[in-house]
């Protein structure tokens, strides 16, 4: 079955800086990439989505990029700022249109502290 | 709409009673999931449901956890009796009708519970 690995656990960056979250899968079949950002006390949010049709995708001060050969995506944002400090997950799944039963496989996280 | 509502937002109680979780989806969203999130491993799928029918609980730990979605705006996570190691925060999301258009999964605030 699908596998996600997320890298690094801790991410600690200066405000105004960039800062990277990287993902690696192993299901080839894989097709759909979405990102969550899970602030303190609530639950996960989606922040931005990328399917495997395409190699980058932007919004705002954030950015994916998935590299199908090499089966890995990163999140990258951009300026950050404190309201950036949050968990944010990675995730896979392989929806078919002949089949809406299919579940996201979780990367462990990435904790981000925005220094000030 | 409210988004997912999940009740108790807390609950704290004593190893070996039972324990009802409570979560109220999107209205109109036919997929419903059950996380739960610790430290050590994240956040684990338990089981989700379309259309009130469960698709896959091979996430559920042990018999000692069940779940019902008697109809579309009710579902329950029971655990009896429970256990310290069940302490976590569980998650209720609710996502609409795959189809190339909406794959977001919404997430509820969450039920931190502790297990004495």
């Amino acid at each position: 079955g699908e596998n996600v690995e997320q890298h690094p656990s801790t991410l600690s960056v200066q405000e105004g800086d960039s800062a990277v979250i990287k993902c690696t899968y192993s299901d080839s079949a894989s097709n759909y990439f979405p990102w969550y950002k899970q602030e303190l006390g609530k639950g996960p949010q989606l922040i931005i989505d990328i399917r495997s049709n395409v190699g980058e995708k932007k919004d705002q001060r954030i950015a994916v990029t998935l590299n199908k050969t090499a089966k890995h995506f990163s999140l990258h944002i951009t300026e950050t700022q404190p309201e950036d400090s949050a968990v944010y997950f990675c995730a896979a799944s392989n929806i078919a249109l002949s089949n809406s039963n299919y579940q996201l496989i979780w990367g462990a996280g990435t904790k981000l502290i925005i220094k000030p | 709409d409210a988004g997912v509502i999940q009740s108790p937002r807390h609950e704290v109680t004593e190893m070996g009673q039972e324990v009802t979780l409570r979560c109220k989806p999107i209205s109109g969203h036919d997929y419903l999931f059950w996380y739960r999130q610790t430290m050590m491993r994240g956040l684990e799928l338990l089981i989700y449901f379309n259309n009130n029918v469960p698709i896959d609980d091979s996430g559920m730990p042990e018999d000692r956890f069940s779940a019902k979605m008697p109809n579309a705006s009710f579902s329950t996570l029971k655990i009896q009796p429970s256990e310290p190691r069940d302490s976590a925060v569980y998650f209720c999301a609710s996502r609409p009708l795959a189809g190339g258009i909406e794959e977001t999964q919404y997430f509820g605030p969450g039920t931190r519970l502790l297990v004495l």
